[in-house]
C-alpha cells in the first residue's frame, strides 16, 4: 500500500524557516518524481515544487523560487521541503504527492495527509 | 502561465441528476486531470489525462474535452459524490502545475 506521511509543520514567525519531511513507503520511491502542493485557508491548491526521481532536476513557481528548496534522500525514502524567509501568504496545509511519468501526463496519483504551516507573529 | 477557471464555483444536485463541471484554460492545453476532495481529507486523483478514471472511481463519472475546454460529468448524482472537484494541468516547460479554483458540489 502506497503511503506518504508528512511531518514538520508548525507555527513560525514571518522571516523564519521550517523544514518539512515526507516519508514514503509501499512503492519504489527512487523511481518516481515527487511534488509538494499546498492548500491555502481559502482552499485554493497551489503547486509548490517538483523534483525528479533521481533528484537532479527541481522546479518551482516564482512565488517560492529562491526561498524554498525541495530535496530527497532515496536511501531513506524521504522527501523534504526546506522553507525560508517565510511570509504570511505561505500559511497553508502542505501535501507531498507522488508524480506519475509522461505516459500519464505527470498526474499526482497519491497524496499524503498533509502538514500544517502557519506563518504569524 | 496558464490560468484554469472552473464553473460553477458552487452547485447542488439532486440524487439521480446529471452533473457537469467545466474547466476553461486561458490557452490551449493537451490534457486535464481532476481531483476530488472531501472535508478534512487530502485531494484524490479522480480522472487523469482528460478521460481516464483513476482506480476505484465509479463508472458514472466521465471526463472529456480538448483545447481550452474540459469537463467532468456525473451521469447520475449520488450522495457520496458531494465534494469539491479541482481541475489541474502541467505545462511542458517549465514544468509548472496549475489548479483550477475548485467546484463545490452539494447534494440537494
Amino acid at each position: 500500500e502506497v503511503q506518504l506521511v508528512e511531518s514538520g509543520g508548525d507555527l513560525v514567525k514571518p522571516g523564519g524557516s521550517l523544514k518539512l519531511s515526507c516519508a514514503a513507503s509501499g512503492f519504489t520511491f527512487s523511481s518516481y518524481g515527487m511534488s509538494w502542493v499546498r492548500q491555502t485557508p481559502d482552499k485554493r491548491l497551489e503547486w509548490v515544487a517538483t523534483i525528479s526521481s533521481g533528484g537532479s532536476y527541481t522546479y518551482y513557481p516564482d512565488s517560492v523560487k529562491g526561498r524554498f528548496t525541495i530535496s530527497r534522500d532515496n536511501a531513506k525514502n524521504t522527501l523534504y521541503l526546506q522553507m525560508s524567509s517565510l511570509k504570511s501568504e505561505d500559511t497553508a496545509m502542505y501535501y507531498c504527492a507522488r508524480q506519475l511519468g509522461l505516459p500519464r501526463d505527470y498526474a499526482m496519483d497519491y497524496w499524503g495527509q498533509g502538514t500544517s504551516v502557519t506563518v504569524s507573529s | 502561465q496558464i490560468v484554469l477557471t472552473q464553473s460553477p464555483a458552487i452547485m447542488s444536485a439532486s440524487p439521480g441528476e446529471k452533473v457537469t463541471i467545466t474547466c476553461s484554460a486561458s490557452s490551449s492545453v493537451s490534457y486535464m486531470h481532476w481531483f476530488q476532495q472531501k472535508p478534512g481529507t487530502s485531494p484524490k486523483l479522480w480522472i487523469y489525462s482528460t478521460s481516464n478514471l483513476a482506480s476505484g472511481v465509479p463508472a458514472r463519472f466521465s471526463g472529456s474535452g480538448s483545447g481550452t475546454s474540459y469537463s467532468l460529468t456525473i451521469s447520475r448524482m449520488e450522495a457520496e459524490d458531494a465534494a469539491t472537484y479541482y481541475c489541474q494541468q502541467r505545462s511542458s516547460y517549465p514544468p509548472m502545475g496549475t489548479f483550477g479554483g475548485g467546484t463545490k458540489l452539494e447534494i440537494k
